[in-house]
């Protein structure tokens, strides 16, 4: 099973700042079989990117994606209020289990 | 528009059984993948299980495999989590979401709360 590790555990800063996620695995992920999800208190989650780097439908632009075989990445380019939430990732390309990482949250400074 | 819409949140005792429900709609049901997904209160999202509708083929996690069954209806487009003896542990938030070709989750469902308790 491919286990992710998510770093930092929380990110502190203020809107207009960019924020970097990192995601490493375990193992080499396949294919680039990575996904990353924004999940707010009292909500599901939400997908952002898939295949590493493609945006979901009607995800904005801030948002990005890279990465490739242990190492990934989430970018938002400029906070925006409602940025503020934790995010996962999620590796599918050794499934079953499509195992998630532990979060990141990024929090107002 | 796709929607998943879950049953309503459940109170239980342990050593009861249980099964939530996950209703399609706006999509071709039977040609997507349905998954499960385990958060527990205060803490992160855990991969449980995933059904094709079509042909009903099931995969599970290790982790959860032989605690839970996941089943479909293809004729009423719902997707099914159960248990059959709770425990306490279960206390969870569950979520379904569809997924093309088992890979990445989306949309999600709004989630199903079950508690257990004596």
């Amino acid at each position: 099973e491919i286990v992710l590790t998510q770093s930092p555990g929380t990110l502190s800063l203020s809107p207009g700042e960019r924020a970097t996620l990192s995601c490493r695995a375990s193992q080499s992920v396949s294919s680039s079989y990575l996904a990353w999800y924004q999940q707010k208190p009292g909500q599901a989650p939400r997908l952002l990117i898939y295949g590493a780097s493609s945006r979901a439908t009607g995800i904005p632009d801030r948002f990005s994606g890279s990465g490739s075989g242990t190492d990934f990445t989430l970018t938002i380019s400029r906070l925006e209020p409602e940025d503020f939430a934790v995010y996962y990732c999620q590796q599918y390309g050794s499934s079953p289990p499509g195992t998630f990482g532990q979060g990141t949250k990024v929090e107002i400074k | 528009e796709v929607q998943l819409v879950q049953s309503g949140a459940e109170v239980k005792k342990p050593g009861e059984s249980l099964k939530i429900s996950c209703k399609g709609s706006g999509y071709s049901f039977t040609s997507y993948w349905i998954g499960w997904v385990r958060q527990m209160p205060g803490k992160g999202l855990e991969w449980m299980g995933i059904i094709y509708p079509g042909d009903s083929d099931t995969r599970y996690s290790p982790s959860f495999q032989g605690q839970v069954t996941i089943s479909a209806d293809k004729s009423i487009s719902t997707a099914y989590l159960q248990w059959s003896s709770l425990k306490a542990s279960d206390t969870a938030m569950y979520y379904c979401a569809r997924s093309p070709q088992s890979h990445w989750f989306d949309p999600w469902g709004q989630g199903t709360l079950v508690t257990v308790s004596s």
